[in-house]
């Protein structure tokens, strides 16, 4: 595997559900993010890790729960969504800490539905 | 608050036409100004980027224009061809540590042979 992978690319829940998002990056970068997209509204940052501490947590809902065990590794763990949460919930990752903007590298995304 | 204005939504090109996507950022700190290409099923990938001590820069067939004074920023993609068809995110974003980056609504483009 190359890249950013994002695992599963499809998932229904119910509101009552608890699942998790899987991302794994290959390129040994130290800074992960979780995005929100949504139609018709630009890339909503949700959560930031650099070097497995979380960095930024973008006033996101407690239902979003996210874990970052080593840096290539992310999860967002999702528990009692509600059907607004439906969107594609994409992975990044880029280099660390430097003077220069470093590329943002992302996965495929996870298409979550809510119902 | 909308700091990265983006347009238009969707464009129709015909093959071999110029398209031209517009943004408008608010935030002055900004000093990186990527612009992101999304095919469907894909995540966004880099396509070109600028720094705000350059008017312009062009690689291969995509050029931004960038006006520092106006806080404008725009991508032109010429000889536009139906391979292009896809959604583009301006975004900018401040340097140093980890990139947080500011993105554009996005405008789905469609180029018709």
């Amino acid at each position: 595997e190359t890249g950013v992978t994002q695992t599963p690319r499809h998932l229904v829940m119910g509101m009552t559900n608890k699942k998790s998002l899987k991302c794994e990056q290959h390129l040994g970068h130290n800074a992960m993010y979780w995005y929100k997209q949504s139609a018709k509204k630009p890339l909503e940052l949700m959560f930031v890790y650099n070097f497995k501490e979380q960095t930024e947590n973008n006033s996101v809902p407690s239902r979003f729960s996210p874990e970052c065990p080593n840096s290539s590794h992310l999860f967002l763990h999702l528990h009692t969504l509600q059907p607004e949460d439906s969107a594609l919930y994409l992975c990044a990752s880029s280099q660390d800490w430097g003077t220069a903007p470093y590329e943002q590298y992302f996965g495929p995304g996870t298409r979550l539905t809510v119902t | 608050q909308q700091q990265v204005k983006q347009s238009p939504q969707s464009l129709i090109v015909q093959k071999g036409g110029i398209s031209i996507i517009n943004c408008a950022y608010e935030n002055t700190a900004f000093d990186y100004f990527p612009w992101y290409q999304q095919f469907p099923g894909k995540g966004p990938a880099l396509l070109i980027a600028i720094r705000p001590d350059v008017s312009e820069k062009k690689e291969g067939r995509f050029t931004i224009s960038f006006n520092k004074s106006a806080k404008q920023f725009s991508l032109h993609i010429m000889d536009s061809q139906p391979g292009d068809s896809a959604t583009y995110f301006c975004a900018a974003s401040r340097s140093g540590g980890y990139q947080k980056v500011t993105f554009g609504i996005g405008t789905k483009l469609q180029v018709i042979p």
